[in-house]
């Protein structure tokens, strides 16, 4: 238990779905980041968002849509997805932005 | 890109032997990370090593730091077959957030 949880552990969803990854941390971080895991390839930093703020969003397309209503809450909004997004999605938490990242143990993430 | 690169991909060894996997990143940094994934699961923080620390133990870990060849190895000595995973370091350029690697993956036969 890393006091990283993230909601659902696995979906299944239409091309014309919308769903939400839910994500809370326990550890009274000030920083939160989405990271995509697809088979064969780098983590990839999504979005990071510090004291409710975000900082970072690396060119994800809009169809991914991050909401942080609170520091310890960070959600990721998904909605006519592609096959390709299909991967491990990972919510980790910091103090700041440099320190040690603690991972939830992600959301497979599967479109059909 | 400060992008890391381990390597190698995947490597195999035998329950109590050592194993060592290096990392190698392109650009300045402030601290470099490791991390350990089980299949299909979150990742799990092992080590940090700062810029200016050119060496760190925890357990039967071992990281070295090399600035000026911009490289680090992690060792995991007498491993067993619970250390199988994939290992993937992740460097901090001075406040830029974290890159990781595409990791080695370690297998450990009994």
């Amino acid at each position: 238990e890393t006091g990283v949880t993230q909601t659902p552990r696995h979906l299944v969803m239409g091309m014309t779905n919308k769903k939400s990854l839910k994500c809370e941390q326990h550890l009274g971080h000030n920083a939160m980041y989405w990271y995509k895991q697809s088979a064969k390839k780098p983590l990839e930093l999504m979005f990071v968002y510090s004291l409710e703020e975000r900082v970072e969003n690396n060119s994800v397309p809009s169809r991914f849509s991050p909401e942080c209503p609170n520091s310890s809450h960070l959600f990721l909004h998904l909605h006519t997805l592609q096959p390709e997004d299909s991967a491990l999605y990972l919510c980790a938490s910091s103090q700041d932005n440099t320190g040690e990242l603690f991972f939830g143990e992600g959301s497979r993430l599967t479109v059909l | 890109s400060q992008q890391g690169e381990e390597d190698p991909q995947a490597l195999s060894i035998q329950e109590g032997e050592n194993a060592t996997m290096n990392c190698s990143y392109k650009t300045s940094i402030n601290n470099l990370q490791w991390y350990r994934q089980n299949s299909g699961r979150g990742l799990v923080h092992l080590i940090l090593i700062r810029s200016n620390e050119r060496e760190k133990h925890s357990g039967r870990l071992r990281v070295t730091l090399d600035t000026s060849k911009k490289s680090s190895s992690l060792l995991i000595t007498a491993s067993r077959a619970a250390d199988t995973a994939s290992y993937f370091c992740a460097t901090d350029n001075y406040g830029q957030n974290f890159v990781f690697g595409p990791g080695t993956r370690l297998s450990v036969l009994p």
